[in-house]
């Protein structure tokens, strides 16, 4: 069975720019979560999506989209880049709200 | 306010000895606990759950013990082993309706001593 694949692993954007990333879940998996990692912060939650709906959101800026399509594939954008939004961008599916979430590798965003 | 705290930023052991990570929380709504484990530059692997219905759940060398009343719990790694040595996170979820959102600890690196 294959996992959660997110896509590019790795992008480098100028500030000002805007970026879309991808993630597909593991097959049959409905939920599909956004969470950030960086050094000081540690994993924050974007939000999440169930069935091309998005249930939750965490605190973050409306610059920080998504979108989940109806074969339960995710994107994330991010738009007008700042510095501060280099960091490793992590995608998690879930089947239930009673199972475990399983992360994908992560793409790692640079901003310069 | 962090609302799940592992306290530890990192633990070292030796390889064959008990490593003990340890994690409270604040918010009496979570219900469900999970430890993932963490290698640099990948995200981070499902290593075991508890329920809050339990106090123990074992998976081969892992352990995780819930003490609902200190709203804290702790991952037993039994032998520790060098493949072990990555950072560990307490994760936490709420209970009631769809919500899926996990609450992380900043996390602690174990490293294991050959």
């Amino acid at each position: 069975k294959a996992g959660v694949t997110q896509t590019p692993r790795y992008l480098i954007k100028t500030r000002g720019q805007q970026v879309t990333l991808s993630c597909s879940p593991i097959s049959g998996h409905r939920s599909v979560s956004w969470y950030q990692q960086t050094p000081g912060q540690g994993l924050q939650f974007l939000f999440e999506y169930f069935s091309e709906t998005q249930r939750n959101k965490g605190n973050f800026p409306g610059r920080f989209s998504g979108r989940q399509f109806s074969n339960s594939r995710s994107e994330m954008n991010v738009s007008t880049l700042e510095l501060g939004d280099s960091a490793l961008y992590l995608c998690a599916s879930s089947f239930t709200e009673n199972t475990e979430a399983f992360f994908g590798q992560g793409t790692r965003l640079t901003v310069v | 306010d962090q609302q799940v705290k592992q306290n530890s930023p990192s633990l070292s052991v030796q390889e064959g000895r008990i490593s003990i990570l340890n994690c409270d929380y604040t918010n009496s709504m979570f219900d469900y606990f999970l430890w993932y484990k963490k290698y640099p530059a990948e995200g981070p692997t499902f290593l075991i759950s508890i329920s809050s219905i339990k106090d123990k759940n074992e998976d081969g060398r892992f352990t995780v013990f819930l003490n609902k009343s200190a709203k804290h719990l702790s991952l037993h790694i039994v032998p520790s082993q060098p493949g072990d040595s990555a950072v560990y996170f307490c994760a936490a979820r709420s209970r009631g309706g769809s919500n899926y959102k996990l609450t992380f600890g900043k996390g602690t690196l174990l490293t294991v001593n050959p």
